[in-house]
């Protein structure tokens, strides 16, 4: 079955410190993975897209890994920031003909100052 | 911004009524896709169109329905409303089909019934 886990359920950590949020999935055959920062009652912005051969991808203090081989990925935030509070949601393309997108239910983060 | 545009904002209405949501994707972008996110929940993909056609399918509901016109704006329609129907309804866009495509999302419709 095609799915998405993220860990953990939700976060709490004091501005300025780093995390790291985990996403692993079954889902095949794979396209891509990409990571969504959704503020509360906003639509989700793009962090970051992964194809099969990219095994890191930077976009400001958001870093996002993916090993292939383990359906592995994580998405590590540096120096966190209070506007970092937000749901941070995986989502895992499949290479089928409608290129479907399987969301995972997402990370909520609450960086507390 | 985005560049995709979701109309109304708020809406409020009773069960067993009807609305129609509309969305205006970013210049240029052929496909759009609907979302439904209840309160606290992940989102549910309801339905892609591409250049006019339906495209793909997911959790929507037979009382659901979805178009998009020539224009490309598109309009999702719910009729006999039920109290779960409240949500936040998003609607993205994209400049391809595929998944391999960015997906640029709307600032949401939030839909209240009561």
């Amino acid at each position: 079955k095609n799915q998405v886990e993220q860990s953990p359920q939700s976060l709490i950590i004091l501005e300025g410190k780093n995390c790291t949020l985990q996403c692993n999935y079954t889902v095949s055959p794979f396209s891509n993975l990409r990571w969504y920062k959704q503020d509360t009652g906003r639509g989700p912005v793009s962090l970051t897209i992964m194809t099969f051969s990219e095994n890191t991808k930077s976009n400001g203090r958001y870093t996002a890994t993916l090993d292939a081989d383990t359906k592995q990925s994580s998405l590590h935030i540096t120096a966190s920031q209070l506007s970092d509070s937000a749901s941070y949601i995986c989502v895992v393309s499949r290479m089928d003909s409608n290129y479907q997108l399987i969301w995972g239910a997402g990370t909520k983060l609450i960086i507390k100052p | 911004d985005s560049g995709v545009t979701q109309t109304p904002k708020h809406l409020i209405t009773a069960t067993g009524q009807r609305v129609t949501l509309r969305c205006s994707p970013r210049s240029g972008d052929l496909s759009v896709y609907w979302y439904q996110q209840s309160l606290d929940q992940g989102l549910q993909f309801l339905i892609q169109y591409y250049n006019g056609e339906e495209r793909a399918k997911g959790n929507i509901l037979e009382r659901f329905s979805a178009q998009q016109f020539p224009d490309l704006h598109s309009e999702l329609n719910l009729s006999s409303l039920e109290l779960g129907d409240s949500a936040l309804y998003f609607c993205a866009s994209s400049p391809g089909a595929g998944g391999s495509y960015e997906q640029y999302f709307g600032p949401g419709t939030r839909l209240t019934v009561t």
